[in-house]
């Protein structure tokens, strides 16, 4: 089976841009969610799919939005970039909701200058 | 806000020796996973913990979730190089759809 894999790897953008990170879940996979991790911190939660909707949210403000698509695959977008949000996001997928676990991606490191 | 607090947040120890790392919370949690991450990985699931004091054991790990479902801790014994990383647990929250991250216990195991 393959696993969840995130697009780009690595990406530089400058403050006041927009961006938009890829994700393919696992296979049966059927939610995903992403994660923001800064350096030397845990992953904080940003929002989570449910069949193609919202169906939880972390404390981040509207310019970070998302997507799913019916195969389950997912975008990320943030508008107006700032700064901060440099970071490593993570992309991760579970079957039927998260309590038996995430399976993550290797990550899109974004760096905002 | 729910919160879960790991300690320590850094560990370095000599190959061979034990260590405890700890999962706090004050928040009832559905199940509690614990990951560990490489540098530029994302983070791999170790095990999951559902019931109040389920012990779970992976080799030389030991996971346990606390009577109250609100904490947890990870044992390693005998401790190898190839355990260091970062060490983080992440609790379901029974009100609602979301897993929250600890901060992480980094630990560094020497040869």
């Amino acid at each position: 089976e393959t696993g969840v894999t995130q697009s780009p790897t690595h990406l530089i953008k400058t403050r006041g841009q927009q961006v938009t990170l890829r994700c393919s879940s696992q296979s049966g996979h059927n939610t995903v969610s992403w994660y923001q991790q800064a350096l030397g911190q845990g992953p904080q939660f940003i929002f989570q799919y449910y069949r193609e909707e919202e169906n939880g949210r972390g404390n981040f403000p509207p310019r970070f939005s998302g997507l799913q698509f019916p195969n389950y695959s997912s975008e990320l977008n943030v508008n107006a970039l700032e700064l901060d949000d440099s970071a490593l996001y993570l992309c991760a997928s579970s079957p039927l909701g998260q309590l038996i676990g995430y399976t993550f991606g290797s990550g899109t490191r974004l760096t905002v200058v | 806000t729910q919160l879960l607090e790991q300690s320590p947040q850094f560990l370095s120890i000599q190959e061979g020796e034990n260590l405890t790392v700890y999962c706090n919370s004050s928040s009832v949690f559905s199940s509690l996973q614990w990951y560990r991450q490489e540098p530029g990985e994302g983070p791999v699931l170790l095990v999951t913990v559902v019931t109040g004091g389920e012990v779970k054991k992976l080799k030389r790990l030991t996971f346990q979730f606390g009577d109250a479902r609100k904490d947890s801790s990870l044992h390693i014994t005998a401790a190898q190089p190839g355990d260091t990383g970062l060490y983080l647990c992440a609790g379901v929250w029974t009100g609602g759809f979301k897993t929250i991250f600890g901060a992480g216990t980094r630990l560094f195991v020497k040869a």
